[in-house]
């Protein structure tokens, strides 16, 4: 167990619609990673957040957002899916930005129908 | 930007022999290079990670990976495997201080045959 908690762990919607993925890191971590992992693209950096603030975007998608609440848990919303959008989401936190490791929760897995 | 280029998508073992993973990375600084494994319908967990230092890094489950500077590779090794080391192995690589996250590699899926 790696501290993580992401949640829901499998998610199925259609087309057009918005979901909510949730993730709470480590206890102490103030830092968190979203990750997308999908079989055409691999494993990719959307977005992280430290401490509440963004820190830095990868390939993250417009209709894609997230936050990270005074509490430290993020929300990464999913809004206009698509067929494509069809993955696996992965949070990992770290003490802070560019810590040397990552913990990695269970993933969830979006399906768009 | 840095990437990362795993060689083999796939790697067939027989169990109980040495298995090695190749991993190259491209980067204009200095980096921080990891190895992690994903068994099926799991998240990732660190095998091992390298800083700085001794070029040998021993990470869990009996693997070890030396880093080298000169071919920019980080190739993970084992030798001796077992069938529960079946999974999926990510090699990824960060930048010191910085704030993008991990560069994964494709993946590369061990199999291990009786």
């Amino acid at each position: 167990d790696s501290g993580v908690t992401q949640t829901p762990k499998h998610l199925i919607t259609a087309t057009g619609q918005r979901v909510t993925l949730r993730c709470s890191p480590r206890s102490g971590d103030l830092s968190v990673y979203w990750y997308q992992q999908s079989l055409d693209q691999g494993l990719q950096f959307l977005i992280q957040y430290y401490n509440g603030e963004e820190r830095a975007k990868g390939n993250i998608l417009e209709r894609f957002s997230a936050q990270q609440f005074p509490d430290l848990h993020s929300e990464l919303n999913l809004s206009s899916l698509e067929l494509g959008d069809s993955a696996l989401y992965f949070c990992a936190s770290s003490v802070a930005p560019g810590y040397t490791e990552a913990f990695f929760g269970q993933g969830t897995r979006l399906t768009v129908v | 930007a840095q990437s990362v280029t795993q060689l083999d998508s796939q790697v067939p073992v027989f169990e109980e022999a040495p298995v090695e993973l190749r991993c190259n990375y491209s980067s204009s600084v200095s980096v921080y290079l990891f190895w992690y494994v994903q068994y099926p319908n799991q998240g990732l967990q660190l095998l091992l990670k390298y800083l700085s230092g001794s070029t040998l890094v021993k990470g869990i489950n009996g693997f070890e990976a030396e880093f080298n500077k000169s071919q920019t590779s980080f190739h993970l090794r084992k030798p001796s495997v077992h069938i529960s080391d079946t999974a999926e192995y990510f090699c990824a690589v960060s930048e010191p201080g910085g704030a993008d996250g991990l560069t994964f590699g494709k993946g590369t899926h061990l199999i291990i045959q009786p």
